[in-house]
């Protein structure tokens, strides 16, 4: 059974950068069709897509998030990591990182998900 | 404003059976295959269906899926007080701005 946690700071001042990292352990996310991936819920909110990263360095991020945002992964420790810079208020969520299953011809699906750390901007 | 689009509130009575709907468009749900999850208030969201119509290990029968063109429906049969939650479905959106889409969430209410 694979599970995530999700670490980082709760508070962050605006224009300053959010931080957050997951842990994965257990299982097998080895195949080339598993990422890892972000995604956030804004306070009574619906989900919102982050972005993802593949374990080998390739990323795919939402369109309206790419400028501020960069993932990384590193797969010695089973983390990856999420960074966007310049926040405001807006970008106050609880944030999820998941596992995505991801195959050329339209399959997308995320099968185990953190359990979420919610990050306030506010100074 | 979600790209799919789904129902904001349902409710039914435990026992009875609800369909809740999501809708988008052929560079989404036309195209892709459809995801359904389950979030419980507090926790975070659970897969429930995904490829359309398949069933995760531990998710019971009473628990379906389906699509047709550019629509998909979840259906939950038998309801009980504890399938009280949002329920979301999500896909690839294949569009100018690609990328990973959810619906608007749907607030089931079994009463």
């Amino acid at each position: 059974q694979v599970q995530l946690q999700e670490s980082g700071p709760g508070l962050v001042k605006p224009s300053q950068t959010l931080s957050l990292t997951c842990t994965v352990s257990g299982g097998s996310s080895s195949s080339g069709n598993y990422y890892c991936s972000w995604i956030r819920q804004r306070p009574g909110k619906g989900l919102e897509w982050i972005g993802y990263i593949s374990h080998s360095g390739g990323t795919y991020y939402n369109p309206s998030l790419k400028s501020r945002l960069t993932i990384s992964v590193d797969t010695s420790k089973n983390q990856f990591s999420l960074r966007l810079s310049s926040v405001t208020a807006a970008d106050t969520a609880v944030y999820y990182c998941a596992r995505l299953y991801s195959k050329a011809g339209g399959w997308f699906y995320f099968d185990f998900w953190g359990q979420g750390t919610l990050v306030t901007v506010s100074s | 404003q979600s790209v799919l689009t789904q129902p904001p509130s349902m409710s039914a009575a435990p026992g009875q059976k609800v369909t809740i709907s999501c809708s988008g468009s052929s560079s989404n749900i036309g195209n892709n295959y459809v995801s359904w999850y389950q979030q419980l208030p507090g926790t975070a969201p659970k897969l429930l269906i995904y490829d359309n119509n398949k069933r995760p290990s531990g998710i019971p029968d009473r628990f379906s899926g389906s699509k047709s063109g550019t629509s998909a429906t979840l259906g939950i049969t038998g309801l009980q007080t504890g399938d009280e939650a949002d329920y979301y479905c999500g896909t690839w959106d294949s569009g100018l701005s690609a990328g990973g889409v959810f619906g608007g969430g749907t607030k089931l209410t079994v009463l």
